[in-house]
């Protein structure tokens, strides 16, 4: 089965700075990558997600880079503030390939913005 | 829509003892998911359900059953807690096939065992 490994666990920034998180995975069929945003006491929630087909995917201040002959991709936070503070998650799917059904998660980064 | 739902919040058990948790979803999605959150380690799958009256294993299934009541509600139940059982409990529903994959988390169980 597929395996993700994400870095860093813990991302301190300054308001306004970028954050980038990045994961990379094992299964070279694996070819639908979401990125989940928890905040606290809540259930995770899909920011972004990207497929294989794409090099890049952007919406607003968020994009998420793949790259396919290395095996990772990031997640890219610009123009950061407060409220991007959460743990932010990678996945892939478990079994490899193209699976809108079962994941594999990473170990989550947990982002702080400093006003 | 509520969305996902799920009961109790929070829930203290004994070693050995057994109870169910409860999920339900309002937005007619075929596909179903239990996973546990442990810190360090992420999210880890259960077990999933892609349609009603079907089940599959996760990645860290032992101890665990569930069952698929009908396509709004799925439950898990452990019949004999142990304290590695100790974690945080999410369900969570997706739209089978869509081409979104997105998956919509419930606000989670927080499980005691002593």
């Amino acid at each position: 089965g597929e395996n993700v490994e994400q870095h860093p666990s813990t991302l301190s920034v300054q308001e306004g700075d970028s954050a980038v998180i990045k994961c990379t995975y094992s299964d070279s069929a694996s070819n639908y990558f979401p990125w989940y945003k928890q905040e606290l006491g809540k259930g995770p929630q899909l920011i972004i997600d990207i497929r294989s087909n794409v090099g890049e995917k952007k919406d607003q201040r968020i994009a998420v880079t793949l790259n396919k002959t290395a095996k990772h991709f990031s997640l890219h936070i610009t123009e950061t503030q407060p409220e991007d503070s959460a743990v932010y998650f990678c996945a892939a799917p478990l079994a490899g390939g193209t699976s809108y059904g079962k994941l594999t998660f990473g170990q989550g980064t947990i982002l702080t913005v400093h006003p | 829509n509520a969305g996902v739902t799920q009961t109790p919040k929070f829930q203290v058990l004994k070693t050995g003892q057994s109870m169910t948790l409860q999920c339900a979803q309002d937005m007619n999605h075929n596909s179903m998911y239990w996973y546990r959150q442990d810190p360090g380690m992420g999210l880890r799958l259960i077990y999933y359900s892609a349609s009603e009256g079907t089940t599959d294993k996760g990645e860290v299934p032992n101890g665990y059953n569930v069952s698929r009541l009908n396509k709004r509600e799925f439950s898990l139940r452990l019949e004999s807690a142990a304290p590695s059982q100790t974690s945080v409990y999410f369900c969570a529903s997706s739209e089978r096939g869509a081409k979104s994959g997105e998956q919509y988390f419930g606000p989670g169980t927080r499980l005691t065992v002593t």
